[in-house]
């Protein structure tokens, strides 16, 4: 069984530029979801996507956004990066279906510093 | 919007001391789950807890669902220095598709 993989592992960006980072999913799951973590904080869920469509979103602006794609990998885009993108980007992976408890897998995720 | 709060934010003990830490909210979870979290690295599922008032065991950990669902309780007894760790409780609503509610963690350090 393969776990969550992301990439890249670290990424340092400038003001104002765009970034993608990329997940794959653990073997068999067909959900993914997108959290930040701050330093010092708990992570916070972006967004979740199910069958390619975006099923669900936390409280982050239009321009975070996503894909997932039909083996189940995904990607998280944000453009017009600001100071405060600077965080710990999580790619966790979960099986959709009854009995749902929503246990997430998560990926050893992605550090993006901006400058 | 639902909130979890974790008490408390810092805790340093001797190893084999115990120690309980403590996930609380005013609302109502559907699940709730604890996760490790270690530097560098993503959170590590620990447990799922479904019903109020259950109790699950993991080796030394107790982790314990309120009655009402709202709050649950982690507890560690004889800790070590491999316990060391960020602890995160996370709850999950009832559809599934809002993504789970995390704690901002204990960090937790046994010290040898």
């Amino acid at each position: 069984e393969t776990g969550v993989t992301q990439s890249p592992t670290h990424l340092i960006k400038t003001r104002g530029q765009q970034v993608t980072l990329r997940c794959s999913s653990q073997s068999g799951h067909n959900t993914v979801s997108w959290y930040q973590q701050a330093l010092g904080q708990g992570p916070q869920f972006i967004f979740q996507y199910y069958r390619e469509e975006e099923n669900g979103r936390g409280n982050f602006p239009p321009r975070f956004s996503g894909l997932q794609f039909p083996n189940y990998s995904s990607e998280l885009n944000v453009n017009a990066l600001e100071l405060d993108d600077s965080a710990l980007y999580l790619c966790a992976s979960s099986l959709a279906g009854f009995p749902s408890y929503n246990e997430q897998f998560f990926g050893p995720g992605t550090r993006l510093t901006v400058l | 919007t639902q909130l979890l709060e974790q008490s408390p934010q810092f805790l340093s003990i001797q190893e084999g001391e115990n120690l309980t830490v403590y996930c609380n909210s005013s609302s109502v979870f559907s699940s709730l789950q604890w996760y490790r979290q270690e530097p560098g690295e993503g959170p590590v599922l620990l447990v799922t807890v479904v019903t109020g008032g259950e109790v699950k065991k993991l080796k030394r950990l107790t982790f314990q669902f309120g009655d009402a669902r709202k709050d649950s309780s982690l507890h560690i007894t004889a800790a070590q220095p491999g316990d060391t760790g960020l602890y995160l409780c996370a709850g999950a609503g009832g559809g599934g598709a809002d993504g789970l509610t995390f704690g901002k963690g204990t960090h937790l350090i046994i010290q040898p």
